[in-house]
C-alpha cells in the first residue's frame, strides 16, 4: 500500500514561531503537494513539487515556503506563524506521468496561539 | 482555468435511502475526475476515479459515479446509504500535475 506519512497529527505553536511540517511518501512519486483545509473552503493548494529541489506556488503560497531535498520528503515551512494559519494541513503525492490519483497523509491539525 | 463546483454544502439522507452528490467541472480537455471521502479528523480516501472509457465507474464501499460530458458533471451515487457513510465528500479534477478540489459536501445520515 502507498503510504504518505505526516510527522505530527496535532501541533500547537506560538505566534511568530518558525514551524516545520514534514511529509514522507514511500512510492517514489515525483509530485508532492501541500494543501490547506478550512471549513467551507475545501482544499486549497499551497505549494507543489514535481521533482527534487523543484517547486511551484499554488493558490495560497503567502506566508509559506517549502523544501524538497530528497524525492520522498516534502516539508512545509511557516516562517513566522500567525493565528490565521491555524488550519488542517494535508500532504499528498502522485505520479507525474500516469494521471493517477493523489494519495493523502492523515493531516496535521495546526493551532497557532 | 479548471474548476470544480459542488453545489450542496450539506445533505441529509435517511439510512437506507439512495444518495446522489453533485459535481460539476470546468476543463478544456478530457478531464480526469475523482471522488474522495474524508471521515472526521482523517485524511482523504479515494472512492473512485474516471480517466476514459465507460462513463459509469464503480468504486469502493458500494459507490458509483457517472461522467456526463454534455453536462460537465460527475455525480456520485449510492443506492442505499449506511450510517457509516456520514462524512465529507470531495470531487476533484486533474491530469498530470495538481488536483483541483471542490469545496466538499457534508453528508449527514439520519436514523
Amino acid at each position: 500500500d502507498v503510504k504518505v506519512t505526516q510527522s505530527s497529527r496535532y501541533l500547537v505553536k506560538r505566534t511568530g514561531e518558525k514551524v516545520f511540517l514534514e511529509c514522507v511518501q514511500d512510492m517514489d512519486h515525483e509530485n508532492m503537494f501541500w494543501y490547506r483545509q478550512d471549513p467551507g473552503l475545501g482544499l486549497r493548494l499551497i505549494y507543489f513539487s514535481y521533482d527534487v529541489k523543484m517547486k511551484e506556488k499554488g493558490d495560497i503560497p503567502e506566508g509559506y515556503s517549502v523544501s524538497r531535498e530528497k524525492k520522498e520528503r516534502f516539508s512545509l515551512i511557516l516562517e513566522s506563524a500567525s493565528t490565521n494559519q491555524t488550519s488542517m494541513y494535508l500532504c499528498a503525492s502522485r505520479w507525474s506521468d500516469r494521471g493517477t490519483e493523489a494519495f493523502f497523509g492523515q493531516g496535521t491539525r495546526l493551532t497557532v496561539v | 482555468a479548471q474548476s470544480v463546483t459542488q453545489p450542496d454544502i450539506h445533505i441529509t439522507v435517511s439510512e437506507g435511502a439512495s444518495l446522489e452528490l453533485r459535481c460539476n467541472y470546468s476543463y478544456g480537455a478530457t478531464p480526469y475526475l475523482f471522488w474522495y471521502v474524508q471521515s472526521p479528523g482523517q485524511g482523504l480516501q479515494l472512492l473512485l476515479k474516471y480517466f476514459s472509457g465507460d462513463t459509469l465507474v464503480q468504486g469502493i464501499k458500494g459507490f458509483e459515479a457517472e461522467f456526463k460530458r454534455s453536462q460537465s458533471s460527475f455525480n456520485l451515487r449510492k443506492p442505499s446509504v449506511h450510517w457509516s457513510d456520514a462524512a465529507e465528500y470531495f470531487c476533484a479534477l486533474g491530469r498530470y500535475s495538481t488536483l483541483t478540489f471542490g469545496k466538499g459536501t457534508m453528508l449527514l445520515v439520519s436514523p
